[in-house]
């Protein structure tokens, strides 16, 4: 069963435009992931974030936290055609003594020049 | 670092044939997982390794699958009677020691097609 959903399925917009996409999961995590997978090519880490964190940056990327409602949103500023891929967020599952995670079903992001 | 490789890329095969993947991981790293996606769909999680013991196996996993990973280095994920419904893409990832948040690196996956 897939832990996080990602909201919106699908995202289009103009390069140079910002792209906020959600994540929501439903139980307790140790910490929370996003991904990005370009067409028919492995997935690519891109930020983690723990439960004890609230926002986190790497770049143009930019990801926030909020365990009070289970949901995490990334924000991908100043977008490039390059970034059109499918996004996907990961929980792992706290109080378990592996690190498995369940990614939900993604977002697919398209970047139009 | 050579990174993730996963072998074959595609395979096609009829109904009923047995077919068997190979992923090689980070040299150094001594968890292994494997992922079955399907399209429109994020990665399933299917079964894991530490070093060379498995040490979960999904639900998904079904009797007709098998995984194994002999001397901690190497795996290979092997399906029997191969079903239509088992076309996917499957994908093999590892990490440096599995702790919480320790990142999976992705191979590029194996894309089964079941005739």
């Amino acid at each position: 069963s897939q832990q996080g959903e990602e909201d919106p399925q699908a995202l289009s917009i103009q390069e140079g435009e910002n792209a906020t996409m959600n994540c929501s999961y439903k139980t307790s995590i140790n910490n929370l992931q996003w991904y990005r997978q370009n067409s028919g090519r492995g997935l690519v880490h891109l930020i983690l974030i723990r439960s004890n964190e609230r926002e986190k940056h790497s770049g143009r990327l930019r990801v926030t936290l909020d365990t009070s409602k289970k949901s995490s949103s990334l924000l991908i500023t100043a977008s490039r055609a390059a970034d059109t891929a499918s996004y996907f967020c990961a929980t792992d599952a706290a109080g378990t003594s592996y690190d498995k995670v369940i990614f939900g079903p993604g977002t697919s992001l398209s970047v139009i020049p | 670092d050579t990174g993730v490789s996963q072998n074959p890329r595609h395979k096609i095969t009829k109904r009923g044939q047995n077919v068997t993947f190979r992923c090689d991981p980070i040299s150094e790293h001594n968890r292994l997982y494997w992922y079955r996606q399907t399209l429109g769909q994020g990665p399933e999680f299917l079964t894991y390794f530490q070093n060379e013991a498995q040490l979960e196996k999904s639900r998904l996993l079904s009797d007709r699958f098998s995984a194994e990973r002999p001397k901690g280095s190497f795996s290979t994920l092997e399906i029997q009677r191969t079903e239509q419904g088992d076309s996917a893409m499957y994908l093999c990832a590892s990490s440096l020691t599995g702790g919480s948040g320790d990142t999976q690196y992705f191979g590029p996956g194996t894309r089964l097609t079941v005739l």
